[in-house]
């Protein structure tokens, strides 16, 4: 059964600051990996999707890295902004009951840039 | 390209009492996904559909609540009777696959008093 743990629950920051935040998973048979971005009251926003078959994602100031052996993923943010400030959500793969493919997501750490 | 779109986007209700939530996912995407979100947590798949038949429904708790796609393309996920332990975020997602990456609505957010 897939379990996912992001570590920290929150973390408030200055800006400009580089910050990483972090997932774990426990079962590391996994096809893809995906991080979320929430914002109070707003649904979910997809950041990065990383496939089994990568290591990591780049998009602008993030970067997600993807190690299986370890059951572990990063994200990385470069230089914080205020508007990063939102829940960052991870989510691992698990097999459904029909066979396909579903999301398992943590708690999420909630980020908090001050200006 | 429109996104995945939802309604309403808050109700209030009293518990025992009936709802229902609708969803359009994107167009041309053959899986839909339900999750319910409570306060402080990552969402929880409820079920999901590969066009319009159910792929998992494992955490559907199916005294109360029931979902359909018709046609393969809408959905409506219902509850019935509510109860306090529904007060949650629903949100609905869609994916072209459904092995590649899911795109969210804005979500219902339900309050049950």
């Amino acid at each position: 059964k897939q379990e996912v743990t992001q570590i920290p629950a929150a973390l408030s920051v200055p800006e400009g600051e580089n910050l990483v935040l972090n997932c774990s998973f426990t079962d590391s048979a996994i096809y893809n990996l995906q991080w979320f971005r929430q914002d109070p009251g707003k649904g979910l926003t997809s950041l990065l999707l990383i496939q089994s078959s990568q290591r990591e994602q780049t998009s602008g100031r993030l970067n997600a890295s993807l190690d299986k052996s370890s059951g572990r993923s990063t994200l990385y943010i470069a230089a914080s902004q205020p508007g990063d400030s939102a829940t960052y959500l991870c989510a691992g793969p698990a097999i459904t009951q029909g066979g396909s493919e579903k999301l398992v997501f943590g708690k999420g750490t909630k980020l908090t840039v001050n200006p | 390209e429109a996104g995945v779109a939802q309604s309403p986007r808050y109700k209030i209700i009293e518990k025992r009492q009936s709802v229902a939530f609708w969803c359009n996912p994107i167009s041309g995407h053959a899986t839909l996904y339900w999750y319910q979100q409570i306060l402080g947590q990552g969402p929880k798949l409820l079920i999901q559909f590969q066009n319009n038949g159910v792929v998992d429904d494992s955490q559907l708790p199916k005294d109360r609540f029931s979902a359909e796609r018709l046609k393969g393309v809408d959905s409506t996920l219902k509850i019935q009777p509510a109860k306090l332990e529904d007060s949650a975020v629903y949100l609905c997602a869609s994916s072209l696959l459904g092995w590649d990456e899911q795109f969210f609505g804005p979500g219902t957010r339900l309050t049950v008093l």
